[in-house]
């Protein structure tokens, strides 16, 4: 198995910009989250899908930011306009039973 | 909520000595509890990790006993060596398909 496969590894764009982040989980995981990693905060969950579904999207900064996932093996995260504070690594982990795997993130910079 | 407590870093040691970073966390029920290790530019990857008290998780020499008592997961290696130099998260679940919640991290600095 691949993993789960995150894509871009990094991304520069400028303020005020469409951005997406794309995640494939492992086939036959069930939950799949995202995190975002800052050196202020740490790792902070975003969301998190179950079947497919959004269970928890009480960690998403603010309205810029929306994700789906439309099927078991694609999800994705937009943040629409970007910000400079907006800049962080983003991880994307899927999970069954517990057992969690991590992407090896997007590193988002704003300027 | 849950949370995770973990000793603030960098913790610099030199190779062979013996290594123990503080992890105690706050949870209803029975959460697993969980190390991940983080190399430079890479993403998270278990380390080891315990679902029940008592439990014991090993991995690489690494160790870490789930204490309830102390709510505590302290990770212990007897002889460190310069390359686990990398930054180590403590993790919870509570057990649900909820996710993880992580510590702060401790970035671990091995010099030879």
């Amino acid at each position: 198995d691949a993993g789960v496969i995150q894509s871009p590894r990094h991304e520069v764009t400028e303020m005020g910009q469409e951005v997406t982040l794309r995640c494939k989980p492992i086939s036959g995981h069930n939950s799949l989250f995202w995190y975002r990693q800052t050196m202020m905060r740490g790792l902070e969950l975003l969301i998190y899908f179950n079947n497919n579904v959004p269970i928890d999207d009480s960690g998403m900064p603010e309205d810029r930011f929306s994700a789906k996932m439309p099927n078991a093996s694609f999800s994705t995260l937009k943040i629409q306009p970007s910000e400079p504070r907006d800049s962080a690594v983003y991880f994307c982990a899927s999970s069954l039973w517990g057992g969690y795997t991590f992407g090896s993130g997007t590193r988002l910079t704003v300027v | 909520g849950d949370s995770v407590t973990q000793m603030e870093g960098p913790v610099t040691l030199s190779e062979e000595a013996f290594l123990t970073i503080n992890c105690t966390y706050t949870a209803t029920g029975y959460p697993s509890l969980f190390w991940y290790v983080q190399y430079p530019g890479e993403g998270l990857q278990l380390l080891l990790k315990a679902t029940k008290a008592d439990d014991k998780g090993s991995n690489k020499g690494f160790e870490a006993t789930y204490r309830k008592e102390t709510t505590s997961f302290h990770l212990e290696k007897g002889s460190v060596q310069v390359s686990d130099s990398a930054v180590y998260f403590c993790a919870l679940s509570g057990g649900g398909a909820d996710g993880l919640t992580f510590g702060k991290g401790t970035h671990l600095i091995i010099q030879p």
